[in-house]
């Protein structure tokens, strides 16, 4: 049983650029979160994907957007990138029951650098 | 806003002794909280979790204590192993935040040989 899978695992952009990270969630699992993780701190959560919308949202601009599709995988887009979006993009996934989430298990992580 | 964070950065033990790592939360509508390993070039694993209706919790080697009267969580591991070594996350989030997790920094655990 794959875990959740992300890809790519490395990426080099320069700035103004976009970029789309993709997330695959743990089998069974219909929900997918995206945090950001800069170096030296903890995650931040980005948002988090239900039933193919967005159902919460952090502290990130517009220009992160997201998709789910109907086989519950995301991605995550970042448009006109910036020096500050230099992170590991991380997504988790867990299985909503009840009207309430189960533990989220993590990805590795997509390492985006921004030149 | 409120966050979650901890009081040492950087934490060196003895192979075979027991770790304390320590965290404080601030925001008091929290009820669940998460303690995550994050080894180098991975994701965060999954340690222990605790519900604020309880104030101990414990697992394989690790035990979590939760004192909401002062608003701290510990995470203790028993016997630390090289293994170990990795950087210790809390996180918090509230019935209604469904999975919005607030981390905080992080501490590094170095255990040595």
């Amino acid at each position: 049983d794959a875990g959740v899978t992300q890809s790519p695992t490395h990426l080099i952009k320069t700035r103004g650029q976009q970029v789309t990270l993709r997330c695959s969630p743990k089998s069974g699992h219909d929900t997918v979160s995206w945090y950001q993780q800069a170096l030296g701190q903890g995650p931040q959560f980005i948002f988090q994907y239900y039933e193919e919308e967005e159902r919460q949202r952090g502290n990130f601009p517009d220009r992160f957007s997201g998709h789910q599709f109907p086989n519950y995988s995301s991605e995550l887009n970042v448009n006109a990138l910036l020096l500050g979006d230099s992170a590991l993009y991380l997504c988790a996934s867990s299985r909503r029951t009840g009207g309430t989430n189960e533990k989220l298990f993590f990805g590795s992580g997509t390492q985006l650098s921004v030149l | 806003g409120e966050s979650v964070g901890l009081h040492l950065p950087t934490l060196s033990v003895q192979e075979g002794d027991n770790s304390i790592i320590n965290c404080a939360y601030s925001n008091s509508a929290s009820d669940y909280f998460i303690w995550y390993k994050q080894e180098s070039g991975k994701g965060p694993q999954f340690i222990i979790d605790i519900r604020s209706n309880m104030d101990k919790r414990q697992g394989q080697r690790v035990t979590v204590l939760l004192n909401k009267t002062v608003k701290h969580l510990s995470l203790q591991i028993a016997a630390t192993q090289p293994g170990d070594s990795a950087v210790y996350f809390c996180a918090e989030t509230y019935n209604n935040a469904g999975n919005m997790l607030t981390f905080g920094g992080g501490t590094r655990l170095m255990v040595k040989p």
